[in-house]
């Protein structure tokens, strides 16, 4: 039972560069969120699901887009890449069962350049 | 002000000793979580809570849902108990709000 798996560990992209940041879960878990970890601040959401074909907003969604077309896999897409988004990354999945905690992903370091 | 507020930032001790990290929260909520994160980045879910106590090993949490205050206990500390610890609240089940952590240092 791997839990939740995020790929990569590190990047490292230059200013307007695209990529994906992999999330994926083996729990069957409905719900899956996007947080990132700046310095001084804690975590903040920023995309979230409660299933498959049903996303929404956090906190800070700007520069981010999200798809769930599977319970498993919440990929998270920098469609063009800034300094500001400079952070680490973690996802995260819970139960929709309403008194279990969430299971975190070892995180995405990410440098913008 | 921010809606979670941590104390201390910071905390060292020494091994064997009592501690206690508090967290204040501004919103109304439906849980409250306590939350590990690793020295090598990795977070680990501790406790969620709405009403009460919880108790896991040498680790206790309690809230206080008319004071909007929860405190995180951990007896008989141990260096391997040093990490940064995270409160977070829910005002629904599916958005949380952090608070910026307690830095926890057990010396040997």
């Amino acid at each position: 039972n791997a839990g939740v798996t995020q790929t990569p560990k590190f990047q490292v992209l230059k200013t307007g560069q695209s990529m994906t940041l992999q999330c994926a879960q083996d729990m069957n878990h409905e719900y899956m969120s996007w947080y990132r970890q700046d310095p001084g601040m804690g975590l903040r959401l920023i995309h979230y699901s409660v299933g498959a074909g049903i996303t929404d907003q956090g906190e800070v969604p700007n520069g981010y887009n999200v798809s769930r077309s599977t319970t498993e896999d919440f990929p998270l897409r920098l469609l063009s890449a800034a300094p500001s988004q400079t952070s680490v990354y973690f996802c995260a999945s819970k139960t929709g069962v309403y008194n279990y905690g969430y299971t975190f992903g070892s995180g995405t370091r990410l440098t913008v350049v | 002000k921010n809606e979670v507020e941590q104390s201390p930032q910071n905390l060292t001790a020494q091994e064997g000793e009592f501690i206690t990290i508090n967290c204040s929260y501004s919103v109304g909520i439906s849980a409250l979580h306590w939350l590990q994160q690793h020295p090598g980045g990795g977070i680990v879910s501790l406790f969620m809570l709405s009403s009460g106590k919880k108790k896991h090993g040498r680790l206790i949490a309690t809230i206080n849902i008319q004071e909007k205050h929860s405190s995180l206990h951990i007896t008989a500390s141990h260096p391997r108990d040093s990490a940064v610890y995270i409160c977070a609240v829910g005002p629904n089940t599916d958005k949380l709000i952090f608070g910026t952590g307690t830095r926890l240092q057990v010396f040997p």
